[in-house]
């Protein structure tokens, strides 16, 4: 079946490093898009969102990404700090499934000191 | 204010048992899911009701089935419990169905199966 996914599980970046979290998708109906950061014990917690209609999103330090041509979307994580060590996921829906929401794999980003 | 609350936050039972996880969102909206992730940390849909209304059902086994008394709340019944159903759940909500918003999740219920 059709699904969201991500390239790397595991990214270790040094604090104060960018950080650049990658995820590819599969459905040409993805027509909405969103990172969701996922702490230990916690629910997801949105980040950022972006639409079709766009091919980038910035919020405070974190930029988001879309290439439609290539099913790639990515998270850009500025000046990185301890406290985004959590997993991230990406998640994708089309108005035709209801605001479902299909998730990818997650990445697990660490931030050492 | 919590805006999607569930309870309990763990639950440890046997094998065979029926359990519930209740779910109660204070944000107004009208759409709530339930969301399972395995032990590999992956989300998936379970289900998706609109003011009280199922509108979405993957293929989960009936033994799991959900109810929306009002539409602030939608509450998980599982039967006849079983070692695969060790999981996360998660509830959420969001403000529409038609028109794509994000949904806000609550922190999970850890359901151990022994």
């Amino acid at each position: 079946g059709e699904s969201v996914g991500l390239h790397l599980p595991t990214l270790s970046v040094q604090e104060g490093d960018n950080s650049i979290i990658n995820c590819a998708y599969s459905n040409s109906a993805s027509d909405y898009f969103i990172w969701y950061k996922q702490e230990s014990g916690k629910g997801p917690q949105f980040i950022i969102d972006i639409r079709s209609n766009m091919d980038k999103r910035q919020g405070q330090r974190v930029t988001v990404l879309l290439n439609k041509t290539v099913k790639h979307l990515s998270l850009q994580i500025a000046a990185t700090q301890p406290g985004d060590s959590a997993v991230y996921f990406c998640a994708e829906s089309h108005n035709n499934a209801g605001n479902m929401l299909t998730f990818g794999g997650g990445t697990r980003l660490m931030v050492k000191p | 204010d919590t805006a999607v609350s569930q309870t309990p936050k763990y639950l440890v039972t046997q094998m065979g048992n029926d359990k519930s996880i209740k779910c109660e969102q204070n944000l107004g909206h009208d759409t709530m899911y339930w969301y399972k992730q395995d032990s590999k940390k992956f989300l998936k849909i379970m289900f998706s009701y609109n003011n009280k209304e199922l509108i979405i059902n993957e293929t989960v086994p009936n033994r799991f089935s959900p109810k929306s008394p009002d539409k602030a709340h939608l509450n998980l019944h599982i039967n006849s419990l079983e070692l695969g159903d060790s999981a996360v759940y998660f509830c959420a909500s969001s403000q529409e169905l038609r028109e794509n918003t994000e949904a806000f999740f609550g922190q999970g219920t850890r359901l151990t199966v022994v």
